[in-house]
């Protein structure tokens, strides 16, 4: 089975300081990794993945994240947050043992960068 | 930039009714995808298709949901007889392959009343 956690329900941070977004998976194979972004009565955007390679992953709008394998985390970051920001954010997972394509999906962290 | 529509973007129907939601996922991709968001809550896998088959479902996918590809571009979920927990956000989401990133359309609001 594939799951993700992301502990925090909302994240506050002011504008030009650094933000994290935590995420913690659990899987059997390897995992896929991914971010998207939600902004109000939107999609979801894709922000950024890692599949294999380099642990830290850079992604679009300057996001990044860092892939680390004992800790079974991939925490979302950015060096300088801007107001523009403010979105929710959710990490999903897939495990590649698993035969299908299924995303599993966290329960999702509400951003708030204030000016 | 290629993305992927929905329509409607608004639905509201009564219990029992059927509703059709459409998607056009991006035009060179092979793998299709419904996931559903009910309000403040998590992001939830329905099922995936490819090859003008069911490749893998959910538990909440049962025998009132049904997915199908009528032509080239379209990509349709079906509720049957729809109940009021099916009030949802729907998100459609294509992939080039099995492996590759899955990008999601802007979703369909469901409301059942």
């Amino acid at each position: 089975a594939q799951s993700v956690a992301q502990p925090e329900d909302q994240v506050n941070v002011a504008e030009g300081n650094p933000l994290t977004v935590k995420c913690t998976y659990s899987v059997s194979g390897n995992p896929y990794l991914f971010w998207y972004v939600q902004y109000p009565n939107r999609g979801l955007q894709f922000l950024l993945k890692y599949i294999t390679g380099d642990n830290l992953v850079k992604g679009s709008y300057g996001f990044e994240a860092e892939f680390n394998k004992s800790q079974t985390s991939f925490h979302l970051k950015k060096p300088s947050a801007l107001v523009s920001d403010s979105a929710l954010y959710f990490c999903a997972v897939r495990d590649d043992g698993n035969a299908g394509n299924m995303l599993t999906f966290g329960g999702g962290t509400r951003l708030m960068v204030k000016p | 930039e290629p993305e992927v529509t929905q329509t409607p973007s608004h639905q509201v129907t009564q219990m029992g009714q059927e509703v059709i939601l459409r998607c056009v996922p991006i035009s060179n991709h092979l793998y299709f995808y419904w996931y559903r968001q009910i309000l403040g809550q998590k992001v939830e896998f329905l099922v995936s298709f490819y090859n003008n088959e069911i490749s893998e479902k959910s538990e909440i996918f049962d025998d009132q949901f049904s997915v199908e590809r009528p032509d080239g571009s379209n990509f349709t979920l079906k509720i049957r007889s729809t109940k009021l927990e099916d009030s949802a956000m729907y998100f459609c989401a294509s992939s080039p392959e099995i492996q590759e990133t899955q990008y999601f359309g802007p979703g369909t609001r469901l409301l059942v009343l």
